[in-house]
Parts: C-alpha cells; sequence; structure tokens
C-alpha cells in the first residue's frame, strides 16, 4: 500500500524552529518529487516547493522561499520542512504530496495525511 | 503566469450530477490538470487527471461517478449520482513554468 505518513502536530513559539517529516512507503520514493502545500485554516491550498529525493534540487515559490528550507534523506524514504523562526503567521496545516519526476503535467497524485502547526505566544 | 479559475460554489440534489469547471488562462489549453478532493476536516485526495483531449484517468478507488472531459481552455470534473460523502471542497492543479498552482476552489453542496 502506497502511503505518504507526515509527522504529528506541533505547537510552538514564535522565534522557535522546528521540522516536520514526511516518509514514504510502498513505492519507489525516488521516482516521485515530493511538494509541500499550505492551507492556512479556513483557505484554499498554497505550493510552497518542492525537492527531488535523487539529488535533493529545490524549487520554491516566490511566496515561500528564504522562509523554509526542505531537505530529503532518501535513505529513508523521508522528505522534510523546515522553519528557523517560526511567526505566528505559520500557522496552518501542512501537506506532503508526491508528483512523478517524468510527468511533463507535473500532476500530483497522492497527498500524506497532514501536519497541523499551531505558533502562538 | 499559470492561473486556474473556478468558480467558488456549486450545489445539486441528492442523486443528481453535477460538473465543475476549471478554467486555464490564455495560452495553456493544452495543459493537462488533476482534480483533488477535500472533505470537511480531512486531507486533500487525488481524484483524476484530465488532458487536453478529453480523456481523463482516475486514481486508485476513486469510483465511476467521478468522470472528467475538456474543451478549449476548460477543464471539467463531473460527479454523477451525487452522495452525501460527495459535499466537498474540489481543486483543480496544475504546473506550469516550474510552479505548482491549485485553483480556489469549488465548494459543492449536496441538496
Amino acid at each position: 500500500e502506497e502511503q505518504l505518513v507526515q509527522s504529528g502536530a506541533e505547537v510552538k513559539k514564535p522565534g522557535e524552529s522546528l521540522r516536520i517529516s514526511c516518509r514514504g512507503s510502498g513505492f519507489t520514493f525516488t521516482n516521485y518529487w515530493i511538494n509541500w502545500v499550505r492551507q492556512v485554516p479556513g483557505k484554499g491550498l498554497e505550493w510552497m516547493g518542492r525537492i527531488d529525493p535523487r539529488d535533493s534540487y529545490t524549487s520554491y515559490s516566490p511566496s515561500f522561499g528564504g522562509h523554509v528550507t526542505l531537505s530529503v534523506d532518501k535513505s529513508i524514504s523521508t522528505a522534510y520542512l523546515q522553519w528557523s523562526s517560526l511567526k505566528a503567521s505559520d500557522t496552518a496545516m501542512y501537506y506532503c504530496a508526491r508528483r512523478i519526476y517524468y510527468d511533463p503535467y507535473g500532476l500530483i497524485d497522492f497527498w500524506g495525511q497532514g501536519t497541523l502547526v499551531t505558533v502562538s505566544s | 503566469q499559470l492561473v486556474l479559475t473556478q468558480s467558488p460554489s456549486a450545489s445539486a440534489s441528492l442523486g443528481a450530477s453535477v460538473k465543475l469547471t476549471c478554467t486555464l488562462n490564455s495560452g495553456r489549453s493544452s495543459y493537462a490538470i488533476a482534480w483533488h478532493q477535500q472533505q470537511p476536516e480531512k486531507g486533500p485526495r487525488y481524484l483524476l487527471k484530465v488532458n487536453s483531449d478529453g480523456s481523463h484517468s482516475k486514481g486508485d478507488g476513486i469510483p465511476d461517478r467521478f468522470s472528467g472531459s475538456s474543451s478549449g481552455a476548460e477543464r471539467y470534473l463531473t460527479i454523477s449520482s451525487l452522495q452525501s460523502e460527495d459535499e466537498a471542497d474540489y481543486y483543480c492543479q496544475a504546473w506550469g513554468t516550474g510552479i505548482h498552482v491549485f485553483g480556489t476552489g469549488t465548494k459543492v453542496t449536496v441538496l
């Protein structure tokens, strides 16, 4: 069974750092780019960036580049989303989602269950 | 810049059909898109892919009452025989110039 399993909910204070994870199983992890998508409560889906597990190449949305860092450990089929200094406005649900690397249309075909991040003083 | 336009809401009666539209902006009529469903308090789920020629391919386990079609720059998701569990937000998604783009979503209400 194919799965993208994300780490559990987090509660942090502004200024703190955080890393959340997304572990793939049941499929060849290196055949897929892993994307991260933010959803603020009551709002739509926003693409943050993606990473290619084959070479760790990253691409970020202009809206998120510089504030978050994507990384991957392909030996354990796990991708990470990291903040060095959280803001209250980072409070949201975060989803990882895969797309096969050779799809010319770049369509997402599987989602993780989501990680809720709450940032509050 | 790729832009996907969706109507904010749609509704239909239980057992009826509803057709959702996702419109690609100018010059993008050859793009394929994906449709994703997000039921209340749940994460998104991939439904199907719609190609520019109107063909579509569904994700694993997606019921036959979900189908896709296309006309010009418009991509459609049709839900037949509406069930209560189909009440959800539906997002279209595509990829252009290195960026994934989502539509703003259509909220489907089952009457």
